[in-house]
């Protein structure tokens, strides 16, 4: 079977790091994507990891440890507008699985 | 960057009835076509892999007869809820694999703006 697992809710400070974790143990493995989602709207491209370590890209940075069958989604520099859904997705030999999302509160 | 759109955004309809949405990848042909549903608060789930003039693939516990999917060109992709129920009711995305990606994946992936489907 596959499964992706991720912390249904988190709730951070603005300015604050946060950091969304995500487990997997799926059939196959191409890649694992971060992806965020606003309420109502389709989910936006963060970030994609293959290889081991970490990728940063701006305030967002994503690592993955394909060994541990990990990764996870790191947020600097928090801001309101950071308040959604975030799904970790894993590209299983040719479709794309997502995880059960993790949505993040930031207050002021 | 590649632009995938979905039509309708919101469509209501009464039960018994049926609904297509359609997905259009605008600036680039996929072969490769994926549908997805998503109930409120909860993640997406893939119901079906759609390829260009071939039979879709149904993820288990997807009925092939109620949700139809067709493929008939490289840039458009239909899912048609027949007989809709309430239970129907749901957020349907489309999502688009273009020919090549540059994260090296055999395609990047583009979503469609989401269709939201209310069965009375």
């Amino acid at each position: 079977g596959q499964n992706i697992d991720q912390p249904t809710e988190m709730t951070a400070t603005e300015g604050a790091i946060v950091q969304i974790n995500c487990t997997y143990q799926t059939s196959g493995f191409n890649g694992l994507f971060w992806y965020q989602q606003h309420a109502g709207e389709a989910p936006t491209f963060l970030s994609y990891n293959v290889l081991d370590g970490l990728e940063e890209k701006g305030r967002f940075s994503s690592f993955l440890s394909r060994s541990k069958g990990y990764s996870y989604l790191l947020l600097k520099e928090l801001q309101m507008k950071d308040s959604a859904s975030y799904l970790c997705a894993v590209y299983n030999t040719d479709k794309l699985i997502f995880g059960t999302g993790t949505r993040l509160q930031v207050f002021p | 960057g590649a632009v995938v759109s979905q039509h309708p955004s919101r469509v209501i309809c009464k039960s018994g009835t049926s609904v297509k949405i359609e997905c259009r990848s605008l600036d680039f042909q996929a072969t490769t076509m994926f549908w997805y549903r998503q109930f409120p608060k909860q993640s997406l789930m893939l119901m079906a892999t759609s390829n260009e003039g071939s039979k879709a693939t149904y993820e288990q516990g997807v009925e092939k007869d109620k949700f139809l999917i067709n493929h008939a060109s490289l840039t458009l992709s239909t899912l048609t809820v027949t007989s809709a129920h309430p239970e129907d009711s749901s957020f349907y995305i489309c999502s688009a694999r273009s020919g090549g990606g540059e994260q090296g994946v055999t395609g990047e992936l583009f979503f469609g703006e989401g269709s939201r489907l209310t069965v009375l």
